[in-house]
């Protein structure tokens, strides 16, 4: 099984809609992000959480929210999504007990708003 | 602040040519480097990494090495193969500052032909 699973895998909602992506990890890691990808801009970081009390903005988190359910689990939420939300979104751990910060990701779910 | 400039793709080769992905970064603190590689259809993995300067990261007949002078991480491979086919990110996290974020490049495509 992975080790970081996100549902659903492609979705498509209309503009104006409310629409949650989760993500579920066994890594038993504390920390959890989650990116977008756009083509030749490369991954943006929109939320992190260090811990399940711990909640903090990246650089484009505007139109997005997110919550820490528990250790484990990450949702993002769009609350009322727009066409230039369409994208690939990424989760990912990584391990505070390592210098290096090592990311690994989920396998995606692409987003698509009409 | 911190930045990944990677060289743009695409790259196309034929298989067994010798691969080179320039990588270069600006960082404040003592970052670590990292490239990563996102098959079709798949979340980014760790391909490789160093975390102090001169170290060199390898895995799969890839290397990198870390250097300091040039604030460079580039990316080389001696022969490739059809199945190296991907998009590949430099990446960096600052563990100057707590090493809490991975700051990636935009990305290089690299096609390699049989």
């Amino acid at each position: 099984d992975a080790d970081v699973t996100q549902t659903p895998r492609n979705r498509i909602t209309k503009t104006g809609k409310r629409i949650m992506l989760e993500c579920s990890q066994t890594k038993g890691h504390d920390r959890m992000y989650w990116y977008r990808q756009d083509p030749g801009l490369g991954l943006r970081l929109i939320y992190y959480s260090f811990d399940v009390k711990d909640i903090n903005k990246g650089e484009i988190s505007d139109g997005y929210s997110v919550s820490r359910q528990a250790q484990a689990k990450f949702s993002l939420s769009l609350e009322s999504a727009i066409p230039n939300q369409t994208a690939l979104y990424f989760c990912a751990t990584s391990d505070p007990g390592t210098k290096s910060d090592t990311q690994y990701f989920g396998p995606g779910t692409r987003l698509t708003v009409l | 602040g911190d930045s990944v400039t990677q060289m743009e793709g695409p790259v196309t080769l034929s298989e067994e040519a010798f691969l080179t992905i320039n990588c270069t970064y600006t960082a404040t603190g003592y970052p670590s480097l990292f490239w990563y590689v996102q098959y079709p259809g798949e979340g980014l993995q760790l391909l490789l990494k160093a975390t102090k300067a001169d170290d060199k990261g390898s895995n799969k007949g890839f290397e990198a090495t870390y250097r300091k002078e040039t604030t460079s991480f580039h990316l080389e491979k001696g022969s490739v193969q059809v199945s190296d086919s991907a998009v590949y990110f430099c990446a960096l996290s600052d563990t100057g500052t707590g090493g809490f974020k991975t700051i990636f490049g935009a990305g290089t495509r690299l096609f390699v032909k049989a």
